[in-house]
């Protein structure tokens, strides 16, 4: 069955230090997979989106993230955080189905939190 | 360009009514909708999706309904609410298979 991992629940890292997110995804063909933000009481906005093509992909914000088939990862990172980057951080992995539907299939999220 | 709108942003109901939450989507025509619920400290758990008016799957056996009355138009419902449906429900939409969902702001429900 498909899966989305991230295995980390809570990460707090200091403002300006770079940052990443882990994500582990079980999918049985080409995964199209997904990094989005949500900040409290708000719905979910794209960071970025993998395809195919090259493995590494940038997304808004400064973000960025790095497709790696054989561990079956698409972690996120970035450079430097802000103190605004604090949210929770959900990947996401889909495709086609059978049936010809398709969804979504989330992770459990990570909490970030920034200290200044 | 394309939005979604969903609403009321916060409803504190009691155990036993009903429920009504309303989502639209506007600047595209035919899009694949979807109903999610986010628990407290959880992930998202999706709960109905429909490709088109009047389709509608169900993903989890559960005390909601949704319908499709139109092609830009998806509404969550219940007939009678329990504790257990608290939670913070969120609409999307996309367009194509694969494309990105686009969320809503979402409905932060309280059932007491």
């Amino acid at each position: 069955a498909q899966s989305v991992t991230q295995p980390d629940i809570h990460i707090t890292v200091s403002e300006g230090a770079s940052l990443e997110l882990r994500c582990n995804y079980s999918y049985g063909a080409t995964p199209y997979l997904f990094w989005y933000v949500q900040s409290p009481g708000q719905g979910l906005q794209l960071l970025l989106k993998y395809f195919s093509g090259d493995t590494l992909v940038q997304g808004i914000k400064g973000f960025e993230a790095e497709f790696k088939r054989s561990q079956s990862s698409f972690n996120l990172r970035k450079p430097s955080v802000h103190w605004s980057d604090a949210a929770e951080y959900f990947c996401a992995v889909g495709g086609l189905l059978s049936g010809g539907y398709n969804k979504l299939i989330f992770g459990a999220g990570t909490r970030l939190a920034v200290h200044p | 360009s394309q939005t979604i709108h969903q609403w009321p942003a916060t409803l504190v109901q009691p155990v036993g009514s009903p429920l009504s939450l309303e989502c639209t989507v506007e600047g595209t025509s035919n899009p694949n909708l979807y109903w999610y619920r986010q628990a407290a400290g959880r992930g998202l758990q999706l709960l109905f999706y429909s490709v088109g008016i009047g389709q509608i799957s169900s993903e989890v056996p559960q005390n909601l309904s949704a319908s499709r009355p139109q092609d830009r138009q998806f509404i969550l419902s219940s007939k009678k609410l329990l504790l257990s449906d608290s939670g913070f429900y969120l609409c999307a939409w996309r367009n194509t298979v694969n494309s990105p969902l686009h969320f809503g702001n979402g409905t932060r429900l309280t059932v007491t």
